[in-house]
């Protein structure tokens, strides 16, 4: 069955560092997510892409954060710099319909990269 | 706009016991509502959703959950607990936004199981 990759699974960084996170969604699938989920928390989402595009980027802290998916394709989350407040996992979810119509989408979900800021 | 709410952080049963998981929602038009499960340390998987098909969803594991709209509810059940089953679950709403649909979860219910 095929499953949305991330890498890494761990990464334990010192603040005012950067860090970068990778994800590659269900080939075909046309909408992927970044979501951060702080530890007792749901998770929250940071950035919607329908393709290359960004269709919700409205949470996403532009000042340190940045996420591209350049070819449509895998997308990678950036934090320059960390801050102790970053700590959390990061998951990557992708589905199959547009962001329009994907109300009802199933999302399929990696199994996160847990980051740390010290 | 909308949201959900999970009563309850935490939920004990015993195994072979009923489960039961509460979420409300907050909602000016028809929700779609999901329920996901996460196990330590992986993501979160689909467990249900409703998409005003039908009122009594039911989802994989046996897992059902039953809208309710003069309750707002959107409860989890099911009818026997395995060991299994003890993991973090959420609640979540999709809420129209520009175009898109932005999921937005609940702050999830944690179901212990013991012997």
């Amino acid at each position: 069955e095929a499953e949305v990759a991330q890498s890494p699974r761990y990464k334990i960084t010192e603040k005012s560092q950067a860090v970068a996170f990778w994800c590659d969604p269900i080939s075909g699938h046309a909408t992927l997510y970044w979501y951060r989920q702080i530890l007792g928390q749901g998770p929250e989402l940071l950035v919607q892409f329908q393709d290359e595009s960004v269709v919700d980027d409205s949470q996403l802290p532009k000042d340190r954060f940045s996420a591209e998916r350049l070819k449509g394709v895998d997308s990678t989350l950036k934090i320059q710099p960390a801050e102790l407040g970053d700590s959390a996992m990061y998951l990557c979810a992708s589905s199959f319909g547009l962001a329009g119509a994907s109300y009802t989408d199933t999302q399929y979900f990696g199994p996160g990269t847990r980051l740390t800021v010290l | 706009a909308q949201s959900v709410t999970q009563l309850g952080s935490h939920v004990s049963v015993s195994e072979g016991a009923l489960v039961l998981l509460r979420c409300n929602y907050s909602s000016s038009v028809p929700p779609y509502l999901f329920w996901y499960v996460q196990y330590p340390n992986q993501g979160l998987q689909l467990l249900l959703k409703y998409t005003s098909a039908a009122t009594l969803v039911k989802g994989i594991n046996g897992f059902e959950a039953e809208f309710k709209k003069s309750e707002t509810s959107f409860h989890l059940t099911k009818p026997s607990a395995h060991m299994s089953d003890a993991a973090e679950y959420f609640c979540a709403v999709s809420l129209a936004s520009g175009g898109s649909y932005i999921p937005t979860f609940g702050r999830g219910t944690s179901l212990i199981v013991h012997p």
